[in-house]
């Protein structure tokens, strides 16, 4: 089962304004990690925070980290429309090796 | 680097046939694959973990002699979708960790669109 869950489902935006998407996880986390999947295709791996640490940068990407909410943001800054997208959060606890939970994700949609 | 060729990209077979599905590291080992199930415009749904040189480990609900997982060696793992059903068409997507790397991210595949007919 999935335990993160992720808001909005869906968002759409033109072409220079920044995304925000929102992810909430129920349990202890050893890391969290999101993904980008373009329609019919594999994840690809854009960034990964460790539960010590609060906020990472690459390139136009920032995620933060609150785990005593137990929630995560990635934003997306000056967003493109390539960006478009399925962008999904995924945890990996201390006890489950590599084996991540996945959020539903997010529908991203920039428009130009 | 770390990239993960998954085999074939999509294929269409007839009700009651068996469909096989690989993943393949191509630059890394990777003891340890996931396989995982994608409906339309839903998230991913763990299905097994493979592990090489053992059983894999199934999740809750997923029938474990209807998708037959072999991980014969640390680049390679199979997902053998028996006896096809049309409700079996779906999205599959495997992943892999680098053995040498703990905690490092997942390398995926670009999936398998199955389609039974």
């Amino acid at each position: 089962s999935q335990q993160g869950e992720e808001d909005p489902q869906a968002l759409s935006i033109q072409e220079g304004e920044n995304a925000t998407m929102n992810c909430s996880y129920k349990t202890s986390i050893n890391n969290l990690q999101w993904y980008r999947q373009n329609s019919g295709r594999g994840l690809v791996h854009l960034i990964l925070i460790r539960s010590n640490e609060r906020e990472k940068h690459s390139g136009r990407l920032r995620v933060t980290l609150d785990t005593s909410k137990k929630s995560s943001s990635l934003l997306i800054t000056a967003s493109r429309a390539a960006d478009t997208a399925s962008y999904f959060c995924a945890t990996n606890q201390w006890t489950s090796g590599s084996r991540l939970t996945f959020g539903e994700g997010t529908q991203l949609t920039v428009n130009p | 680097g770390a990239v993960v060729s998954q085999h074939p990209s999509w294929v269409i077979c007839k009700s009651g046939t068996s469909v096989k599905i690989e993943c393949r590291s191509l630059d890394f080992q990777a003891t340890t694959m996931f396989w995982y199930r994608q409906f339309p415009k839903q998230s991913l749904m763990l299905m097994a973990t493979s592990n090489e040189g053992s059983k894999a480990t199934y999740e809750q609900g997923v029938e474990k002699d209807k998708f037959l997982i072999n991980h014969a060696s640390l680049t390679l793992s199979t997902l053998t979708v028996t006896s096809a059903h049309p409700e079996d068409s779906s999205f599959y997507i495997c992943s892999a960790s680098i053995d040498s790397v703990p905690n490092s991210p997942l390398h995926f595949g670009n999936g398998t669109r199955l389609t039974v007919t």
